[in-house]
C-alpha cells in the first residue's frame, strides 16, 4: 500500500517550458487536491477533484491545469512555466470531504 | 471568507522547555473541521490532529496538546518538554463543512519551531 505518490520528486524548467505532474494513490479515495507551498505563505489550493472526471479550481488555479481520466490519478499540468510556479507541490487525497487528507511526498519545481 | 492566521512565523527553544504555538481562525459556518500537520525538515506533512468544531474538550496525546476555545476562535497546540525531533514547521489548517466546501483545506502561514540542544 503506497498511499500517495507523486512524480517526478525534482524538476527544473525553463521559462515556457511544460511539464505534467502524476500524482497517483492506491486507497480508493474519491477526492484529490493539489497545493503548492511557498515560503512564509503556507499551503494553498490549486485544484481540486471530488472524483473520477470532474476538477474544480482552487484559491490559486491561474497558469495551472488538471485532469482525472482515472480515479486514482491527478495529473497537474503546466503549460506554460513562469519563475513565479518555482515553488513544492503537493497532491493529497481523501476518502471524502472532511476526512482526513493524505499527502503525497511533493515535487520541488524550480523555474529559471 | 475562511482564514486562518498563525502570527508566530519562528519559534525558538532550549530542549525541555514548553512551547506553544497559536492558531487563530475565521469562519461562517457553525460545522468546520481544524487540523495540525508537522513538515519536517525531510519534507512531508505529518497529520497530527483532526477537531470538529462541536468537539471543544482539550485533547491531549503524550507529550501534545491541543485546546480548542470557539469562543475566542483558537486551536492552539502545546508541547510540553520539547525535543529536538519537535523541530519542524507547524501547520494549523481549517475546512468548513459548507456544501461547495468539498474537503478544501485553508492552511496558516506555518510556524518554524527550532529547539536547541
Amino acid at each position: 500500500n503506497a498511499g500517495v505518490t507523486q512524480t517526478p520528486k525534482f524538476r527544473v524548467l525553463k521559462t515556457g517550458q511544460s511539464m505534467t505532474l502524476l500524482c497517483a494513490q492506491d486507497m480508493n479515495h474519491e477526492y484529490m487536491y493539489w497545493y503548492r507551498q511557498d515560503p512564509g505563505m503556507g499551503l494553498r489550493l490549486i485544484h481540486y477533484s471530488v472524483g473520477e472526471g470532474t476538477t474544480a479550481k482552487g484559491e490559486v488555479p491561474d497558469g495551472y491545469n488538471v485532469s482525472r481520466l482515472k480515479k486514482q490519478n491527478f495529473l497537474l499540468g503546466l503549460e506554460s512555466a513562469a519563475p513565479s510556479q518555482t515553488s513544492v507541490y503537493f497532491c493529497a487525497s481523501s476518502l471524502r470531504a472532511h476526512r482526513l487528507q493524505y499527502f503525497g511526498p511533493g515535487t520541488r519545481l524550480t523555474v529559471t | 471568507a475562511q482564514k486562518v492566521t498563525q502570527a508566530q512565523t519562528e519559534i525558538s527553544v532550549v530542549e525541555k522547555e514548553d512551547v506553544t504555538l497559536d492558531c487563530v481562525y475565521e469562519t461562517r459556518d457553525t460545522t468546520y473541521y481544524l487540523f495540525w500537520y508537522k513538515q519536517p525538515p525531510s519534507g512531508e506533512l505529518v497529520f497530527l490532529i483532526r477537531r470538529n468544531s462541536f468537539d471543544e474538550q482539550n485533547e491531549i496525546s503524550g507529550r501534545y496538546s491541543w485546546n480548542f476555545q470557539k469562543s475566542t476562535s483558537s486551536f492552539n497546540f502545546t508541547i510540553t518538554a520539547s525535543q529536538v525531533v519537535d523541530s519542524a514547521v507547524y501547520f494549523c489548517a481549517l475546512s468548513e463543512a459548507g456544501g461547495t466546501s468539498y474537503g478544501k483545506l485553508t492552511f496558516g502561514q506555518g510556524t518554524i519551531l527550532t529547539v536547541h540542544p
